[in-house]
């Protein structure tokens, strides 16, 4: 099993660009979470997917972010346009609701927007 | 609602001495109970779990025991090495919860050799 894979590893762009942050889940989970890690806010849940369907977005800070989930294999966080204010590293999670064992983390993307 | 209070970091050890980083939690119902880590540059890593009280989880040398009567799942190590310097995440679980973790606000650890 290869983990959650989050893609890119590192992204830097210019204030005003879109941003596309990727996340394949572990094949078999059902819920998928994407958090933003900052040094001030340490780590905030911004959005929860189950089934594939929005359960809880009230953590997305602003309507430049959103987030998709095609499918059970794919999900996206777009941040358009982005701002400096935006610079952390996201990570994306998930889980299977037939297990206790909590949720594996992707290595995350480190975002610096400049 | 659910929560997650730690201590605050950083705690900074000399190698082989005693940790122990205290979590309490507010929660109704039995929720389950979560040590995550996260090394530099890594994502969290569940490192240990207890799903009801009195439970020990235990994993590469850490310990945490589910107190109940004191909403608290304290982590501890008899003896830290200087590859245990991370940051540390105290987490649960509600029992209506579904699929939600709250998270703790994180404890960083460095330990100097």
């Amino acid at each position: 099993d290869a983990g959650v894979i989050q893609s890119p590893r590192h992204e830097v762009t210019e204030m005003g660009q879109e941003v596309t942050l990727r996340c394949k889940p572990i094949s078999g989970h059902n819920s998928l979470f994407w958090y933003r890690q900052t040094m001030m806010r340490g780590l905030e849940l911004l959005i929860y997917f189950n089934n594939n369907v929005p359960i809880d977005d009230s953590g997305m800070p602003e309507d430049r972010f959103s987030a998709k989930m095609p499918n059970a294999s794919f999900s996206t966080l777009k941040i358009q346009p982005s701002e400096p204010r935006d610079s952390a590293v996201y990570f994306c999670a998930s889980h299977t609701s037939t297990s206790n064992y909590g949720y594996t983390f992707g290595s995350g993307t480190r975002l610096t927007v400049v | 609602g659910n929560s997650v209070t730690q201590m605050e970091g950083p705690v900074t050890l000399s190698e082989e001495a005693f940790l122990t980083i205290n979590c309490t939690y507010t929660a109704t119902g039995y929720p389950s109970l979560f040590w995550y880590v996260q090394y530099p540059g890594e994502g969290l890593q569940l490192l240990l779990k207890a799903t009801k009280a009195d439970d020990k989880g235990s994993n590469k040398g850490f310990e945490a025991t589910y107190r109940k009567e004191t909403t608290s799942f304290h982590l501890e190590k008899g003896s830290v090495q200087v590859s245990d310097s991370a940051v540390y995440f105290c987490a649960l679980r509600g029992s209506n919860a579904g699929n939600m973790l709250t998270f703790g606000g994180g404890t960083r650890l460095m330990v100097k050799p």
